[in-house]
C-alpha cells in the first residue's frame, strides 16, 4: 500500500529564510503527487501538484517542488518565506490504480517568525 | 465555484450515539472520501468511495461505516460513538487520480 512519510513535524525559520519541507512516498510505478496547505482554522487546499513531465513544479505564492524519481521524494521549498506562510503542509500521493487512493502524511508545521 | 459542503462545523455527541456526519458536493465527483485529522497524525483515510453504492475500506475503518445512494452526497457514520473518535472529520471530492481533491471545512466532533 502506499504510504508517504514528511520528515519533519515542525520547522521553525526566520522571516525571509529558506525552507524545505521534505516528503518521501513508496515506491510505485506511477504516482501522482501533491501538495496542500492548511492555514490556522481554515480547511485544506492545493499549493501544487505533479502529474508528469517537468519535475519541477511551482505555486502562484513562490513555492516549487521537485519529484525524484530514483529518490522517491517530493520536497517542498521555497527561497523566502514571509509571516503568511506560517502554515501545516501536507503531502499526499495518488497512485494509478483504479480507486484513487489519495493518502496524505502526517503533516510539517511550518512557524514563520519575525 | 466548487463546493463541498459539511454538514456541521462542530457536534457534541455521547458516548454511545449513533452519529451521522454528511458531506454534499456540486462538482458531479465521481470519488469522495472521508479522512480523520488528528495532531502528528495528518489525515488518515476512514473510507472512500469511488461510485454511488460503491465503497472501499481506507486505513482506519473500524468503527465506522458508510454510504452513498446518490453521487453527490457521502455519509460517514459512527454506530456507537466512543471518545477515542473525537477528532476533526473531513470529507474531499474529486474526479481521478490526476486531479486535486477539494475539501469541505470540517466537522469536529467531541464525544463526551
Amino acid at each position: 500500500a502506499q504510504s508517504v512519510t514528511q520528515l519533519d513535524s515542525q520547522v521553525p525559520v526566520f522571516e525571509e529564510a529558506p525552507v524545505e519541507l521534505r516528503c518521501n512516498y513508496s515506491s510505485s510505478v506511477s504516482v501522482y503527487l501533491f501538495w496542500y496547505v492548511q492555514y490556522p482554522n481554515q480547511g485544506l487546499q492545493l499549493l501544487l501538484k505533479y502529474l508528469s513531465g517537468s519535475t519541477l513544479v511551482e505555486s502562484i505564492n513562490g513555492f516549487e517542488a521537485e519529484f525524484n524519481k530514483s529518490q522517491t521524494s517530493f520536497h517542498l521549498r521555497k527561497p523566502s518565506v514571509h509571516i503568511s506562510d506560517t502554515a501545516e503542509y501536507f503531502c499526499a500521493v495518488s497512485d494509478g490504480g483504479g480507486y484513487n487512493k489519495l493518502i496524505f502524511g502526517a503533516g510539517t508545521r511550518l512557524a514563520v517568525h519575525p | 465555484d466548487v463546493k463541498v459542503t459539511q454538514s456541521s462545523r462542530y457536534l457534541v455527541k455521547r458516548t454511545g450515539e449513533k452519529v451521522f456526519l454528511e458531506c454534499v458536493q456540486d462538482m458531479d465527483h465521481e470519488n469522495m472520501f472521508w479522512y480523520r485529522q488528528d495532531p502528528g497524525l495528518g489525515l488518515r483515510l476512514i473510507y472512500f468511495s469511488y461510485d454511488v453504492k460503491m465503497k472501499e475500506k481506507g486505513d482506519i475503518p473500524e468503527g465506522y461505516s458508510v454510504s452513498r445512494e446518490k453521487k453527490e452526497r457521502f455519509s460517514l457514520i459512527l454506530e456507537s460513538a466512543s471518545t477515542n473518535q473525537t477528532s476533526m472529520y473531513l470529507c474531499a471530492s474529486r474526479t481521478g487520480g490526476r486531479t486535486e481533491a477539494f475539501f469541505g471545512q470540517g466537522t469536529r466532533l467531541t464525544v463526551v
